[in-house]
């Protein structure tokens, strides 16, 4: 069964330092998707990222990078020089990605609040 | 304007109430969703719809029924609303090219039970 562990439930850090936020996963698929969503205060689901299991090149977004390592089962989130609105909770996710698959549904984390103070 | 809108964003009712929750798309996606987001416990699918014909439970559809009535638009009801559905309640869509497929979520809909 699928399943996405965020160990981390709260983070804090002062504007300017790096920050990584871990996910790790779980899943007997060969192929799969793996995504990082924003949920800022206001509430909304932001989508910032989707990356192919069999694409292991880690991603950089100008602040942001992500590190997919398929032997650990783990794509953690990397926001460099944080600023007071990356205040989020932030959550991973899993999707399935079978060929003839119908079900493309999202197995969440439970998220990790980050503040980052001024 | 938005792609996908939740209408209402916020809702009060009372135990024993019907209320539905309406979501609208214009991005043309076939695949539709209802999660619900508890404090702590990320986003949980309720139910899902991959066109207007399917229509699909999920993990904890008990208790929720939905309407698709056209490809742009999926409601979802709470016959009797208990107070154990306070919650934030998200609809998604996503239009599946190949076996990729990305989730777009609207703003959400807060609804209290009392």
């Amino acid at each position: 069964a699928q399943k996405v562990t965020q160990a981390q439930t709260e983070i804090s850090v002062v504007e300017k330092e790096d920050v990584t936020l871990d996910c790790v996963y779980e899943t007997r698929d060969t192929t799969y998707y793996l995504f990082w969503y924003k949920q800022p205060p206001s509430g909304e689901l932001v989508f910032l990222i989707r990356r192919n299991s069999f694409d292991e090149q880690n991603e950089i977004s100008g602040r942001y990078s992500w590190n997919f390592q398929k032997s650990t089962s783990s794509f953690n989130f990397t926001i460099t020089a944080s600023q007071v609105v990356d205040s989020a909770v932030y959550f991973c996710a899993l999707s399935e990605a079978r060929r003839g698959s119908t079900l493309g549904r999202l197995y969440f984390g439970r998220g990790t609040q980050l503040t980052v103070w001024p | 304007d938005a792609d996908v809108t939740q209408t209402p964003r916020n809702r009060i009712t009372k135990t024993g109430k019907r209320i539905m929750l309406e979501c609208s798309q214009t991005k043309g996606h076939d695949r539709m969703y209802w999660y619900r987001q508890d404090p702590g416990l990320g986003l949980r699918l309720i139910y899902y719809s991959f066109d207007v014909k399917d229509i699909n439970k999920g993990e904890i559809s008990d208790g929720y029924s939905v309407s698709r009535q056209a490809q742009a638009k999926f409601s979802l009801s709470l016959e009797s609303a208990i107070p154990n559905q306070t919650a934030l309640y998200f609809c998604a869509t996503s239009d599946r090219t190949g076996i990729q497929e990305t989730q777009y979520f609207g703003p959400g809909t807060r609804l209290l039970v009392l």
